[in-house]
């Protein structure tokens, strides 16, 4: 199975702040990484595949780097309804992996 | 636009099977171009693929939980379901059904149903 490691698995932001997150990996999945956020209570939600594509609808401020084994999800400029904890997963070969998650906090 | 709704039983026994259907409305789940899965989350944790099916029945499951897991598919409803037998507390999660790509490597999950909590408890 390749395993997907995220980090930092917390970070503390203010609205206004550019954050990045990253996603390693255990063994090279090209392109194939897909980001998702995921507010309480609710279901995960698509925002970037293909590692930067953009997913319809999703705001600009997020943006989506990275291939082989390092990848990094960013928010250029936080906003209120962004804090929410954040996935990465591979979509590279069976079985489908997440990381861990990256839970962002209001400072 | 298409939604998905996961609907079974809130409880099950230690040892039992826990029983989920996913029932897919403004869309076809005959589409050649997808595949529908079951992902789980138990509470306050990350999420795990369970596994997926196609319209014709061919399906992938998680190695770490296959000897327990069989999805099927019904296309006349509309619905895809998930059977999990010899439930432990740990089966204990929200369980979410989605869409994603025929070819593994695309696989991502969107739209996904709302999730519904299953307790494992005696």
């Amino acid at each position: 199975d390749i395993q997907m490691t995220q980090s930092p698995s917390s970070v503390s932001a203010s609205v206004g702040d550019r954050v990045t997150i990253t996603c390693r990996a255990s063994q090279g999945i090209s392109s194939w990484l897909a980001w998702y956020q995921q507010k309480p209570g609710k279901a995960p939600k698509l925002l970037i595949y293909a590692a930067s594509s953009l997913q319809s609808g999703v705001p600009s401020r997020f943006s989506g780097s990275g291939s082989g084994t390092d990848f990094t999800l960013t928010i250029s400029s936080l906003q209120p309804e962004d804090f929410a904890t954040y996935y990465c997963q591979q979509a590279n070969s069976f079985p489908l992996t997440f990381g861990q998650g990256t839970k962002l906090e209001i400072k | 636009q298409l939604q998905l709704q996961e609907s079974g039983p809130g409880l099950v026994k230690p040892s039992e099977t826990l029983s989920l259907t996913c029932t897919v409305s403004g869309g076809s789940i005959s589409s050649s171009s997808y595949y529908w899965g079951w992902i789980r989350q138990p509470p306050g944790k990350g999420l795990e693929w369970i596994g997926s099916i196609y319209y014709s029945g061919s399906t992938y499951y998680n190695p770490s939980l296959k000897s327990r897991v069989t999805i099927s598919v019904d296309t006349s409803k509309n619905q895809f379901s998930l059977k999990l037998s010899s439930v432990t507390a740990a089966d204990t999660a929200v369980y979410y059904c989605a869409r994603h790509g025929t070819m593994v490597r695309g696989s991502w999950f969107d739209p996904w149903g709302q999730g519904t909590l299953v307790t494992v408890s005696s």
